[in-house]
C-alpha cells in the first residue's frame, strides 16, 4: 500500500531553516509529482510547492519563492522540503502529499503524509 | 489568486441527518474542486475531486455537484466518523488554493 513517513518534528530559531523528508513506499517513486502543503495551528491548508521526482524539476509558490528547495533521493524514494529564513508565523504542520495521477501534476492530493511540526521560536 | 469561500463555518447536526457543505469560487474553475476530510490531529484525506468523483474507499454517502462557482459536499446519512473538518481546494488556476474549512460537529 501507498505510504508516505515524513520526518520528526523540528524546533528552530527565527532565520535558521529546516529540511523535512517523505520517504515513500508501495508505489513506483518517480511517477507521482510530490507536493508539499502546510497547516498553521489551527488554520487551514496552504500549496508550499511541487517536486517532479523524475527530473527533480519543481514549481514553488511564489510567496515561498527564494527561501524553499525541494529536492529528491530517488535512490531511497525520498524527497525533501528546505524552508530558509524562519520566522514564527512558518511554525505549521508540513505535510508531504502525492498527486493522483501518474507522471503529471494535476493538484489532486489523494495520498498525505502524517506531517512534521516545525516550531520556531526564540 | 481564486480565493474559496466555504460555508457554513460551522455545521451541527446529528448522526443519520443530511450535511450540505458550501464552497463558493472567487471566480470560474470550471469542474475542477476537490473536497478533503480532516480529523485532528491526521491528514487530510481526499474524498471528492473534479467536483463529483469519489476517490478510492470513499463511501457512497458522499457525494459532490457544481453549479456555476458554487459547489456543494453532501453526506447523505452522517455517520459518527463523519464529524471532522472539511475543505475544498481548486486546480484550474495556479497555485491550488484551499477553502477555509467547514467544522461538521456533533449536535
Amino acid at each position: 500500500q501507498v505510504q508516505l513517513v515524513q520526518s520528526g518534528a523540528e524546533v528552530k530559531k527565527p532565520g535558521a531553516s529546516v529540511k523535512v523528508s517523505c520517504q515513500a513506499s508501495g508505489y513506483t517513486f518517480n511517477d507521482y509529482y510530490l507536493h508539499w502543503v502546510r497547516q498553521a495551528p489551527g488554520q487551514g491548508l496552504e500549496w508550499v510547492g511541487w517536486i517532479n521526482p523524475d527530473s527533480g524539476g519543481t514549481n514553488y509558490a511564489q510567496r515561498f519563492q527564494g527561501r524553499v528547495t525541494m529536492t529528491r533521493d530517488a535512490s531511497i524514494n525520498t524527497a525533501y522540503m528546505e524552508l530558509s529564513s524562519l520566522k514564527s508565523d512558518d511554525t505549521a504542520v508540513y505535510f508531504c502529499a502525492r498527486d493522483r495521477w501518474e507522471r503529471l501534476s494535476r493538484d489532486i492530493f489523494n495520498y498525505w503524509g502524517q506531517g512534521t511540526l516545525v516550531s520556531v521560536s526564540s | 489568486e481564486i480565493v474559496l469561500t466555504q460555508s457554513p463555518a460551522t455545521l451541527s447536526l446529528s448522526p443519520g441527518e443530511r450535511a450540505t457543505l458550501s464552497c463558493r469560487a472567487s471566480q470560474n474553475i470550471n469542474k475542477y474542486l476537490a473536497w478533503y476530510q480532516q480529523n485532528p490531529g491526521q491528514a487530510p484525506r481526499l474524498l471528492i475531486y473534479d467536483a463529483s468523483n469519489r476517490a478510492t474507499a470513499i463511501p457512497a454517502r458522499f457525494s459532490g455537484s457544481a453549479s456555476g462557482a458554487d459547489f456543494t459536499l453532501t453526506i447523505s446519512s452522517l455517520e459518527p466518523e463523519d464529524f471532522a473538518v472539511y475543505f475544498c481546494q481548486q486546480r484550474y488556476n495556479w497555485p491550488p488554493v484551499f477553502g477555509q474549512g467547514t467544522r461538521l460537529e456533533i449536535k
